[in-house]
């Protein structure tokens, strides 16, 4: 199957830092992809649709200035967290859709950010 | 109207049993139903997927059934095994855009 890979799989950063998170699709190209945030034993809330040559689409509530989204080739996606606090803290994870696709998402491992 | 609603929020089941989980949707938009597994510290793995055109769809020990007039669809694992503990998502996606409204989780444990 299709593979997305997430990188770091994990950071641990000193509060007012920025940390950038990135995603790539390995085998397949992939225009759209999706930020997801899960905090423990919770489900995963998208934060943000991440497109190819254009701006993010952020989902309602999510600060765009603090959760910064490049989507610079059809391979990569990148979350920077900008100024980062403790709350900030938590399991970032992306996905990707296929661009010749019945319609299937892949999830990459996850990154789990811990800010000090 | 975004909501998809997950039962239980945990599960335990001895080996070899049915773990049987629920899922409801409000949105008739929503065409695209999958659920997924994740184990900790991982992220979320596609088990197996429907659309509303079909009212069941097996893979193996896995299978979906869905109810397009309820608005409910469930996942049913036959002869569980220990392997299968983990936490499973239901998703509800509209459109070819994949933008999915997951549900709570569950957390399956089966027992020896």
């Amino acid at each position: 199957g299709a593979v997305v890979s997430q990188h770091p799989s994990w950071v641990i950063c000193k509060s007012g830092t920025s940390v950038k998170i990135e995603c790539r699709s390995l085998d397949f190209q992939a225009t759209t992809m999706f930020w997801y945030r899960q905090f423990p034993k919770q489900s995963l809330m998208l934060m943000a649709t991440s497109n190819e040559g254009s701006k993010a689409t952020y989902e309602q509530g999510v600060e765009k200035d603090k959760f910064l989204i490049n989507h610079a080739s059809l391979t990569l996606s990148t979350l920077t967290v900008t100024s980062a606090h403790p709350e900030d803290s938590s399991f970032y994870i992306c996905s990707a859709k296929r661009d010749i696709s019945t319609g299937e998402l892949f999830f990459g491992e996850g990154s789990r950010l811990t800010v000090l | 109207q975004q909501q998809v609603k997950q039962s239980p929020q945990s599960l335990i089941v001895q080996k070899g049993g049915i773990s049987i989980i629920n899922c409801a949707y409000e949105n008739t938009a929503f065409d695209y139903f999958p659920w997924y597994q994740q184990f900790p510290g991982k992220g979320p793995a596609l088990l197996i997927a429907i659309r509303p055109d079909v009212s069941e769809k097996k893979e193996g020990r896995f299978t979906i059934s869905f109810n397009k007039s309820a608005k409910q669809f469930s996942l049913h694992i036959m002869d569980s095994q220990p392997g299968d503990s983990a936490t499973y998502f239901c998703a509800a996606g509209k459109g070819g855009g994949n933008k999915l409204t997951f549900g709570t989780g569950t957390q399956l444990k089966v027992e020896l």
